[in-house]
């Protein structure tokens, strides 16, 4: 089955400690997305990927960082300089044609700092 | 400025009564619109789109979404709300052709009483 994953479900981490989250598809999308999503406020776009080594900020990229070396791959780094790291983290990718295309979601990834 | 709204962060249904969640957007060119549920701890499934074929959308679970550009809103509803749909929704915009930005409402909580 074609899909999103994204490893591990749930991370623990400490202050100061740099952590980073795995998002893998399989649909051949060529964008693919990195969401923040804060109870009351939403998603949150962190980093967006059109293309293979290529990547834009979103919104609030402050205090992370990705790389997009592979079609299939965009890992997230939470790094310390995230102030509020604590939150549930969401890829996603789409297809790029015409039209109005809708995102594909992965399970999420749930980040704890303790 | 473009943006997206969701009247109402929690709103409460009895089993078998109307659901409606209200979705408004703001822009100045054609939007696309989308609206996704979200079940705890996991990621975000698409109910349905808006694509400009047709106003009236129906998606999956019985849901459907009229777009009305007078009003500016792309409301959810869905006539007999059952304990399943309880879950969080969420209206989402993008507004050109191959845009790689999404905008999501803040989302809306739907509990469904016994």
């Amino acid at each position: 089955d074609g899909g999103i994953t994204q490893s591990p479900k749930y991370l623990f981490r400490k202050e100061g400690q740099n952590v980073t989250l795995s998002c893998e598809q399989n649909l051949n999308h060529d964008a693919m997305y990195w969401y923040r999503q804060d109870p009351g406020q939403g998603l949150r776009l962190i980093y967006y990927s059109q293309i293979v080594n290529d990547f834009q900020k979103g919104d609030i990229a402050e205090g992370y960082s990705v790389s997009r070396e592979k079609k299939e791959s965009f890992p997230l780094t939470v790094t310390s300089a995230q102030k509020n790291p604590t939150a549930f983290y969401l890829c996603a990718s789409r297809r790029e044609t015409s039209g109005p295309n809708e995102q594909f979601f992965g399970p999420g990834t749930r980040l704890t700092v303790l | 400025a473009q943006s997206v709204t969701q009247l109402g962060s929690h709103v409460s249904v009895s089993e078998g009564a109307l659901v409606l969640l209200r979705c408004n957007y703001s822009s100045s060119v054609p939007p696309y619109l989308f609206w996704y549920v979200q079940y705890p701890n996991q990621g975000l499934q698409l109910l349905l789109k808006y694509t400009s074929a047709a106003t009236l959308v129906k998606g999956i679970n019985g849901f459907e979404a009229e777009f009305k550009k007078s009003e500016t809103s792309f409301h959810l509803t869905k006539p007999s709300a059952h304990m399943s749909d309880a879950a969080e929704y969420f209206c989402a915009v993008s507004f050109a052709p191959g845009t790689y930005k999404y905008i999501f409402g803040t989302g809306t909580r739907l509990k469904v009483l016994a």
